[in-house]
């Protein structure tokens, strides 16, 4: 199946708010509660920010949260902080008959 | 603690066959699917294949199938990835993660193969 589409960068000054979309098919995004959201800082592991559309891991500042309308899940992070400029991925469940799971392209978020 | 605990990076020929591992600890092993992700110089991050360790049960993404070959050892709580015929396009950092209906809570360190 094809990568989630997300926009190649966004950016944002400190204490402002900025959205990341992840746009889908009704076969992954809009079929399935289970979207998550990545944050990955150069040389380092993806880390879980958001699952299961809304969720926050434990440790996650409650900057970070996510929704989802139709196709297309959003990530927010509010009251943005120099720490916070990194690469984000969206990931969806895609259905137990194909293979099923599914990444976005990766969205470069800017503090400025 | 739940960790995954990756091999270290590899420089390998063109031809050249290759096994990387990733140990799980802190958990259950046999009851969660554990993912493998490849990540290209400068790229994004791709599925490669679902391991559910309980039954072997395995899964492929289309763009990988034939090309690896992905495996448990449950005595050691270890997940392999494997290539029997590396190609310089396979230089990349691989990273193994636990994963439920593919979201991934916790990740492996990374693995850095050079070819």
């Amino acid at each position: 199946q094809s990568a989630l589409t997300q926009p190649r960068s966004v950016s944002g000054s400190p204490g402002q708010s900025v959205a990341i979309s992840c746009t889908g098919t009704n076969s992954d995004v809009g079929g399935y509660d289970y979207v998550s959201w990545y944050q990955q800082r150069p040389g380092k592991a993806p880390k879980l920010m958001i699952f299961d559309v809304t969720e926050r891991p434990s440790g996650v500042p409650d900057r970070f949260s996510g929704s989802k309308s139709g196709n297309t899940a959003s990530l927010t992070i509010s009251g943005l902080q120099a720490e916070d400029e990194a690469d984000y991925y969206c990931c969806s469940y895609a259905g137990r008959y194909t293979f099923d799971v599914v990444f976005g392209g990766g969205t470069k978020l800017t503090v400025l | 603690e739940v960790q995954l605990v990756q091999s270290g990076a590899e420089v390998k020929q063109p031809g050249e066959s290759l096994k990387i591992s990733c140990k799980g600890s802190g958990y259950s092993f046999t009851k969660h699917w554990i993912g493998w992700v490849r990540q290209m110089p400068g790229k994004g991050l791709e599925w490669m294949g679902l391991i559910y360790p309980g039954d072997s049960n395995t899964k492929y993404s289309p763009s990988f199938q034939g090309q690896v070959s992905i495996s448990v050892d449950n005595s050691i709580s270890t997940a392999y990835l494997q290539w029997s015929s590396l190609k310089a396009s396979d230089t990349a950092m691989y990273y193994c993660g636990r994963a439920h209906y593919g979201q991934v809570d916790y990740w492996g360190q990374g693995t850095l193969v050079t070819v």
